[in-house]
């Protein structure tokens, strides 16, 4: 059974647009979410993460939204960049400092 | 300290030996986790440390598989007999507690085996 899910497994935007990629979850103890970004041959790197209290989080061009009645989270990355190119996975934890459940991943492509 | 370091970075072994991969930590962080990923999914959690103390196994970390974090610093992580679907990226992650809740990665090691 698949707790975290990121149904869009690749998504391509323009240059200067948004872009948005989703998560859901179905357990509801997860308290924190976050995000990572992974290129080919390297480990993931954290990029913005999310308490279960806040419903937004905010880091210069990534924002998360959560919303935790409909266990869904977003990132959106305005204005997207060639460089953000890579794949990105949504990941959760139950209690604190526990073990991080992740998604299959998003594979994003921006189109100069 | 520049990060999670995992070493070796690739490793191809043949069909039942024995293999033993390494991560050392970010220095100051006392929680370590492995996972493994492998093509088209997202890291799955394997085993993780708190200090010296390993807190929690998978049902994925087989007795073929065993962590070992004996100082409290870098750890080891050794698969015995290894099965072809043992191949895949092996993901080290640290985190300091209590302070920090996110992960920070090593680059991981990719294991084939052929």
């Amino acid at each position: 059974d698949q707790q975290v899910k990121q149904n869009s497994p690749s998504l391509s935007v323009q240059e200067g647009r948004i872009s948005i990629l989703n998560c859901d979850y179905t357990n509801s103890m997860f308290d924190y979410f976050l995000w990572y970004k992974k290129y080919p041959a390297e480990g993931p790197t954290f990029l913005i993460s999310i308490s279960s209290i806040k419903d937004k989080n905010e880091d210069g061009r990534f924002t998360v939204f959560l919303n935790k009645s409909a266990k869904h989270l977003s990132l959106h990355i305005v204005p997207s960049q060639p460089g953000d190119s890579a794949v990105y996975f949504c990941a959760a934890s139950s209690g604190y400092g526990q073990n991080f459940v992740f998604g299959p991943g998003t594979r994003l492509s921006v189109l100069p | 300290d520049t990060g999670v370091s995992q070493d070796p970075r690739h490793k191809i072994t043949k069909r039942g030996q024995n293999v033993t991969f390494r991560c050392d930590p970010i220095s100051e962080h006392n929680r370590l986790y492995w996972y493994r990923q492998t093509l088209g999914q997202g890291p799955e959690f394997l085993t993780y440390f708190q200090n010296e103390a390993q807190l929690e196994k998978s049902r994925l970390l087989s007795d073929r598989f065993s962590a070992e974090r004996p100082k409290g610093s870098f750890s080891t992580l050794e698969i015995q007999r290894t099965e072809q679907g043992d191949s895949a990226m092996y993901l080290c992650a640290s985190s300091l507690d209590p302070q920090g809740t996110e992960a920070f990665f090593g680059q991981g090691t990719r294991l084939t085996v052929v």
